[in-house]
């Protein structure tokens, strides 16, 4: 089973842009799950989608946004970038309720 | 406030010598655990998980880690490191019906050939 996908890979950008990252969970999963990661600030929760519904937000500024599509696939969208936002955004899977993420290999954004 | 400590921010072991990694949580709610691992450029790996029962939970590549609920720990241990075993790991703490999981600050392990 292929695991969880993430595009692109590696981002560049300037700061006032605006960026869509993608996401595709394994084949059955509906759950998604978003997450920043910095050095600074480590990991960080994003947004949490199940069947094409936003359940959980994190304490992120309205600049970060998101949805999930009828296939489960996801997209997160960050408009106006600035460099704090450089980061590894990594993209989570499940299946339900009592089962593990699955994380896919992040998208590294920077923001000149 | 939920949180996740891990008080060890590097750890440097020698190549066959014993490991453990701490993990504290602070969690309203009964919680589910899981201990991640991450090398270099690459996403997080499942290790282990704990949701209930036994709380001494195996997990892969000869990794191990117990639950006490007194302590609000979540140690991370294996008998024998590889050097293979080199990389950053987390704990991260969650609860049923969400996937807003709270990650420590992470450790990282050098292993000594």
């Amino acid at each position: 089973k292929a695991g969880v996908t993430q595009t692109p890979r590696y981002l560049i950008k300037t700061r006032g842009q605006q960026v869509t990252l993608s996401c595709s969970p394994i084949s059955g999963h509906r759950s998604v799950s978003w997450y920043q990661q910095t050095p600074g600030q480590g990991l960080q929760f994003l947004f949490e989608y199940f069947s094409e519904t936003q359940r959980n937000k994190g304490n992120f500024p309205g600049r970060f946004s998101g949805r999930q599509f009828s296939n489960s696939r996801s997209e997160m969208n960050v408009s106006t970038l600035e460099l704090g936002d450089s980061a590894l955004y990594l993209c989570a899977s499940s299946f339900g309720d009592r089962n593990e993420q699955f994380f896919g290999p992040g998208t590294r954004l920077t923001v000149l | 406030a939920q949180s996740v400590t891990q008080p060890d921010i590097h750890i440097t072991v020698s190549e066959g010598a014993s490991l453990e990694l701490r993990c504290n949580y602070s969690y309203g709610a009964t919680p589910y655990l899981f201990w991640y691992v991450q090398s270099p450029g690459q996403g997080l790996q499942l290790l282990l998980k704990y949701f209930s029962g036994d709380t001494l939970v195996q997990g892969i590549k000869g990794f191990e880690a117990e639950f006490k609920r007194s302590q609000s720990s979540f140690n991370l241990r294996k008998p024998s490191v590889h050097w293979s075993d080199a990389a950053e790991y987390f704990c991260a703490v969650g609860a049923s019906g969400t996937y807003k999981y709270i990650f420590g600050t992470g450790t990282r392990l050098k292993v000594l050939a």
